[in-house]
């Protein structure tokens, strides 16, 4: 069984700030997929970025980064000059490779706020 | 431009009634997903489909089921709808396990 684990309920920091979301994992497959989805208050399920299990480079998507940390099993989402418009839920979620088609285990979420 | 859609958007209905929420995508993709969004448990699998009349049970799948006659469409049914049943309901398509899934807007159902 896969299990997705993000042990912050709630994070908050100042626009222009930096600011990191934790992400854990277990999964017994060897190759496997790691994304970041965003959720606005428009419930709107948003891709922010991926990471490959057998890529040692961090994914970066604009500000949004990752720090991949694979014997750990550790996910995190670095938002760099953090603006009012990321203020959302956000989920770490897990896909397995090989058969298992987009099939996704997600976190619990970890819900961002955003002060000006 | 390729999307997916799910209706309603929102519904309220009563214990014991029968109820299904649709789940329309363009994009083509073989691979479907219905999950449920609870807070304090993220979203959950509930039942999903690799291809047309394939369907299989996830993590949390008593008392729903899915249909698949067709690429495109893969509804949801509740049989006798329950309190506990009040969520919010996600469906997603796929390409493929690198690819993520693409979700619908939800489908907040509240059961009385």
């Amino acid at each position: 069984a896969q299990t997705v684990t993000q042990s912050q309920p709630e994070m908050s920091v100042q626009e222009a700030e930096t600011v990191t979301l934790s992400c854990t994992y277990d999964t017994s497959e060897s190759d496997y997929y790691l994304f970041w989805y965003k959720q606005p208050p428009s419930r709107q399920m948003i891709l922010v970025i991926r990471q490959e299990a057998y890529k040692q480079q961090n994914a970066t998507e604009n500000r949004f980064s990752v720090n991949f940390q694979k014997a750990a099993k550790s996910f995190s989402l670095k938002i760099s000059d953090s603006q009012l418009g990321d203020a959302a839920m956000y989920f770490c979620a897990l896909g397995a490779g090989g058969t298992s088609y987009g099939k996704l285990t997600f976190g619990q979420g970890t819900i961002l706020t955003v002060h000006p | 431009d390729a999307e997916i859609t799910q209706s309603p958007r929102h519904k309220i209905t009563e214990t014991g009634r029968q109820v299904t929420l649709a789940c329309h995508q363009t994009w083509n993709h073989n691979n479907m997903f219905w999950y449920r969004q609870d807070l304090g448990h993220g979203l959950r699998l509930i039942h999903y489909s690799y291809g047309v009349q394939d369907t299989n049970k996830g993590e949390v799948s008593d008392g729903y089921s899915v249909s698949r006659s067709n690429t495109e469409d893969l509804p949801l049914t509740l049989e006798s709808a329950a309190s506990s049943q009040t969520s919010v309901y996600f469906c997603a398509s796929s390409e493929g396990s690198a690819h993520g899934a693409f979700f619908g807007q939800g489908t907040r159902l509240t059961v009385v």
